[in-house]
Formats: structure tokens, C-alpha cells, sequence
């Protein structure tokens, strides 16, 4: 059984700060992690993944995000927030049965609000 | 640009009456179609598992013969609402493995809300 906690359903950051969202996960085997995010009337765009290559992730828009297995913990960060970030971020974990039969398993979503 | 389209984006239905979903990969044959549905508030939760000409395979507490998946072509999954209630309101989201891509990619449509009354 796999599950995912995101700490958090709103975050709200000035532009320009620190962009943190937590993410920690519960997995029987090695998991695979994933954020995605969704703007409004948009399907769920992939950020970042990790499939137990290097811990530390660089996704597109300037994310990352590192993989700690001993804080069972992926948090999302970026270093300076735009108001273009704002938007809804999911963490999500793969049961890796491998082939195209994947099963995602999503956090409950954190809202990220940028403020001038 | 989009890679995954759903139809309806929102829909409104009497309670009792049937309602269907559209998924279409837009450029690549999708063979996989998982169907997620996301209470507000809440996680996507997985629905069930579509297969290109085969039965879909549906996740516990899933009434199958409630929520109709048809995959009948490679571009094309279907879900039916049937004898929708109020409690079947709800944010309805597919999405499929890009088969060029890594298969721990999915592509998601942009979502279905229904509303029943």
C-alpha cells in the first residue's frame, strides 16, 4: 500500500520568496514520486519525477525537488516564486508495476498563492 | 500543447439520467486510460483502468456497472455516468501513458466537472 501527505492545502508566498511545498509519502517498495501541477481549467501538467536515480530533481519552471528517504519526504521547491506559479500542486507516487499499467497515487493538493 | 482532451468540460443532468464522458488522445495511440475522479477538496482518487479491447478493470468500492468504461479504439476511452445521483457530482479526470515517453509519464486530460441535481 502507498500513500502521500502534502502538509498544507494553501500556501501563500510573496513573489520573489521561497517557494516550499511538503510532500511525504508511505511505500511498501521503493517508490517512484511525481508533483504535477494544474492551473484553472487545465489538466494536471508533470513538474518533476523521481525514479531512484539522482535524489535531487530539477523540473521544469525552475522546481526541485529532493527525494530524503530516511524523512520519507519529496517537498517541492523553487527558489523565487512568480505569479505565474500560482496554481494547484500534486504529489503523487507510482506503485512501479512497471509497463504502461502504473498506478498514481495523489496527495490531497496544496493551493499556491503569490502575492506582489 | 495539449496531448489529452475530455468532453464535456462541465456538465449539468437531472438526477437518474445517464451521462458520458469523453477521453481522446489527441497524436499517439493510448492503449492504457486510467479514469480518476476528485472530490473538492479531496485527492484524485483512481476509478479504474482502461485497456484498449479489453474489460476495464475497476478499483475497489467502484460500482462497474454504475461507471461504464468503453475503450473501444486507440484514442478513445469512454465513461458513463449511469442513473446518475447528486452524490455522483464530482470533478471526473482520465489520463494515459504517452508510449514513446517513460511509462511512469501519464498525460491528463483537463477534466470533466458534473454537477447532478
Amino acid at each position: 500500500a502507498q500513500s502521500v501527505t502534502q502538509l498544507g492545502s494553501h500556501v501563500s508566498v510573496s513573489e520573489g520568496a521561497l517557494v516550499l511545498l511538503r510532500c511525504n509519502y508511505s511505500s511498501s517498495v521503493p517508490p517512484y514520486l511525481f508533483w504535477y501541477v494544474q492551473y484553472p481549467n487545465q489538466g494536471l501538467q508533470l513538474l518533476l519525477k523521481y525514479t531512484s536515480a539522482a535524489t535531487l530533481v530539477k523540473g521544469i519552471n525552475g522546481f526541485e525537488a529532493e527525494f530524503k528517504k530516511s524523512e520519507t519526504s519529496f517537498h517541492l521547491t523553487k527558489p523565487s516564486a512568480h505569479m505565474s506559479d500560482a496554481a494547484e500542486y500534486f504529489c503523487a507516487v507510482s506503485d512501479r508495476r512497471g509497463g504502461t499499467a502504473s498506478k498514481l497515487t495523489f496527495g490531497t493538493g496544496t493551493r499556491l498563492q503569490v502575492t506582489l | 500543447g495539449a496531448v489529452v482532451s475530455q468532453h464535456p468540460s462541465w456538465v449539468i443532468c437531472k438526477s437518474g439520467t445517464s451521462v458520458k464522458i469523453e477521453c481522446r488522445s489527441l497524436d499517439f495511440q493510448a492503449t492504457t486510460m486510467f479514469w480518476y475522479r476528485q472530490f473538492p477538496k479531496q485527492s484524485l482518487m483512481l476509478m479504474a483502468t482502461s485497456n484498449e479491447g479489453s474489460k476495464a478493470t475497476y478499483e475497489q468500492g467502484v460500482e462497474k456497472d454504475k461507471f461504464l468504461i468503453n475503450h473501444a479504439s486507440l484514442t478513445l476511452s469512454t465513461l458513463t455516468v449511469t442513473s446518475a445521483h447528486p452524490e455522483d457530482s464530482s470533478f471526473y479526470i482520465c489520463s494515459t501513458p504517452r508510449p514513446s515517453g517513460s511509462t511512469d509519464t501519464q498525460y491528463f486530460g483537463p477534466g470533466t466537472r458534473l454537477t447532478v441535481l
